[in-house]
């Protein structure tokens, strides 16, 4: 099993335009979740998905942000328009029920 | 709401010394918690995972323990080597997210 895959593993860009984040689950997990970690609020969980569908979106900063999940095997977090402050490290994890949960490596995200 | 707290934020050993990290929780209704170990500038490892039924766990030189009832975990850890050197993350599962606690910063000094 390859584990939780992110892309890209880094990303530069420039205040106002829009980035996309990639992830892909674990096969057969049928949960989701988003978190960003930054140095001052460590990690926060933004969304989370059970069997494709948004559950919880509470953690969402802004409506900037959005995330969609449209299969079982992909999912994108999408922010527009960016700031500089939405620079973080934004994690993708996956489980299945109440067993262990994996995180993939993680999109580092500079937006200058 | 959920709040997961480490305690210490931050410890230095030499190499050898056997340690241990807590973690304390303030629902004692969770299904799960987890220990995860965390590189500089890398990804959360999953070390342990101790369900609610469970009291401990163990892993090599690594062992996790489990009090629901007082909200406490710990993680104890073994003839410390300079590898060990990380961020070490618990996580409590309350239903279906993992809420975490802030981290200890482990230094093996060799």
């Amino acid at each position: 099993d390859a584990g939780v895959i992110q892309s890209p593993r880094h990303e530069v860009t420039e205040m106002g335009q829009e980035v996309t984040l990639r992830c892909k689950p674990i096969s057969g997990h049928n949960s989701l979740f988003w978190y960003r970690q930054t140095m001052m609020r460590g990690l926060e969980l933004l969304i989370y998905f059970n069997n494709n569908v948004p559950i919880d979106d509470s953690g969402m900063p802004e409506d900037r942000f959005s995330a969609k999940m449209p299969n079982a095997s992909f999912s994108t977090l999408k922010i527009q328009p960016s700031e500089p402050r939405d620079s973080a490290v934004y994690f993708c994890a996956s489980s299945l029920q109440v067993a262990g949960y994996t995180f993939g490596s993680g999109t580092r995200l500079t937006v200058v | 709401k959920q709040e997961v707290t480490q305690i210490p934020a931050a410890l230095s050993v030499p190499e050898g010394e056997n340690l241990v990290l807590n973690c304390s929780f303030t629902d004692s209704a969770i299904y799960n918690l987890q220990w995860f170990r965390q590189d500089p500038g890398k990804g959360l490892t999953s070390l342990l995972l101790i369900q609610s039924s469970q009291r401990e766990q163990t892993s090599g030189r690594l062992n996790a323990s489990l009090d629901k009832s007082s909200g406490r975990s710990t993680l104890y850890i073994a003839a410390s080597q300079p590898g060990d050197s990380a961020t070490y993350l618990c996580a409590v599962n309350g239903g279906n997210k993992l809420v975490f606690g802030a981290g200890t910063i482990l230094r093996v000094k060799s």
